[in-house]
């Protein structure tokens, strides 16, 4: 069964801290992986996506890399502001058909 | 260029009612998924759909869920004789045709339906 684990669940942190958000899985072929931003009641954010072949992927104060042999990704995002406050999904594509594996995500507060 | 629209935003049905939610893809998009988000829980894949075609539905629940893509019009995820499990987030995505796709999908709003 593929699976897609976050760790933290939640996660509070100070306005302006750099962090880290983990996310494993068990899919050793998979085709992409995404990180998403949900706000509460709202829809998903794509904020990066790394295909297969690539190690990591930049967007502003964003970086997200990917290690298919250790089964691991993680979403850097430094210089950390209030308006970061929000749950971050990961999700990956076992092949190219936009069926997604998603974690149960990370919840972040940055506290001003 | 519009997202991926949904509609109705919010949904309240009683038990054994029907529960229709409707998503409009980007434009230039021919391909849409549908996932639920239950609460407390991760999204769940549905349904992969393509203009009159079901390509994947390997999500769906056996019975009472259907889902449909016209020729013309939205894609519609259909809810019969709802029940108080049913109560979720629907959220539909879409992405271009398979030569022009990352794999990226692109994901409207979300349907959120109450069934009381």
């Amino acid at each position: 069964k593929q699976e897609v684990t976050q760790i933290p669940a939640a996660l509070s942190v100070p306005e302006g801290e750099n962090l880290v958000l983990n996310c494993s899985f068990t899919d050793s072929a998979i085709y992409n992986l995404q990180w998403f931003r949900q706000d509460p009641g709202k829809g998903l954010t794509s904020l990066l996506l790394i295909q297969s072949s690539q190690r990591e992927q930049t967007s502003g104060r964003l970086n997200a890399s990917l290690d298919k042999s250790s089964g691991r990704s993680t979403l850097y995002i430094a210089a950390s502001q209030p308006g970061d406050s929000a749950t971050y999904l990961c999700a990956h594509g076992s092949g190219n058909t936009g069926k997604l594996i998603f974690g149960q995500g990370t919840t972040l507060q940055v506290k001003p | 260029n519009a997202g991926v629209m949904q509609n109705p935003r919010h949904l309240v049905r009683r038990r054994g009612q029907e529960a229709r939610l409707r998503c409009s893809p980007m434009k230039g998009h021919s391909h849409v998924y549908w996932y639920r988000q239950l609460p407390e829980e991760g999204l769940k894949f549905m349904v992969y759909l393509q203009k009159e075609n079901i390509i994947d539905e390997s999500g769906m629940p056996k019975e009472r869920f259907s889902a449909e893509f016209p020729k013309e019009g939205p894609s519609i995820l259909r809810i019969q004789q709802v029940v108080r499990g049913d109560s979720a987030a629907y959220f539909c995505a879409s992405s271009p045709p398979k030569g022009l796709s990352t794999g990226e999908l692109f994901f409207g709003e979300g349907s959120r339906l109450t069934v009381l």
